[in-house]
């Protein structure tokens, strides 16, 4: 099993810098995934890393080491639409015919005025 | 765009009933997934799929059964509804053959059993 941590809440201002940190204790990492989910809608993928070091996006970039179970997401220049849950994701090795990925609790992030 | 659709969107059902939730895609993947997306659970694995007539389970799959005839569509049964099965479900794909690629999920099925 897996075992992956993420902050329930945050909160932040529009126009800022926010960081979602994510640790996980897994058997085979295979890759880790971060989803935005807004209220009542489906979740939609934001990033991707499988190697250690930070990918960026535009205003989205996330960081992994292995070594320390450890990623973060970071979000600049918030916005407003920017106001949702955020699911940090862990693919683990093959396990029967495929792969699952197995995802934090997500952390609701506000974003005010 | 992943060309996932769900059907249907929103269900109310009574104890002890059947239901069946369908997913279907227009592009051919060969994974489909089933989760469940509960408060203080986050989204868990139910069934998945790698090819027709090809299923396994996932972590929470005890009451659920899933059948894939047709490439396109995903079936999730529910034999017989209990009440700690309202939830919402979402059904997911990958994109690639070897199902390492990245998911990509339906607009989900909100279930509510009384």
């Amino acid at each position: 099993g897996q075992n992956i941590d993420q902050p329930t809440e945050m909160t932040a201002t529009e126009g800022a810098i926010v960081q979602i940190n994510c640790t996980y204790q897994t058997s085979g990492f295979n890759g880790l995934f971060w989803y935005q989910q807004h209220a009542g809608e489906a979740p939609t993928f934001l990033s991707y890393n499988v190697l250690d070091g930070l990918e960026e996006k535009g205003r989205f970039s996330s960081f992994l080491s292995r070594s320390k179970g450890y990623s973060y997401l970071l979000l600049k220049e918030l916005q407003m639409k920017d106001s949702a849950s955020y699911l940090c994701a862990v693919r683990d090795r093959k396990v029967n015919s495929g792969y699952a990925l197995n995802f934090g609790k997500g952390t609701s992030l506000l974003v005010t005025p | 765009d992943a060309g996932i659709t769900q059907s249907p969107r929103h269900k109310v059902t009574e104890t002890g009933t059947p239901v069946t939730l369908r997913c279907h895609q227009t592009e051919n993947h060969r994974y489909m997934y089933w989760y469940r997306q509960d408060p203080g659970h986050g989204l868990r694995l139910i069934h998945y799929s790698y090819g027709v007539k090809d299923t396994d389970k996932g972590e929470v799959s005890d009451g659920y059964s899933v059948s894939r005839s047709k490439t396109e569509d995903f079936l999730l049964t529910l034999e017989s509804a209990t009440s700690s099965q309202t939830s919402v479900y979402f059904c997911a794909i990958s994109e690639g053959l070897a199902g390492t690629d990245t998911q990509y999920f339906g607009p989900g099925t909100r279930l509510t059993v009384l």
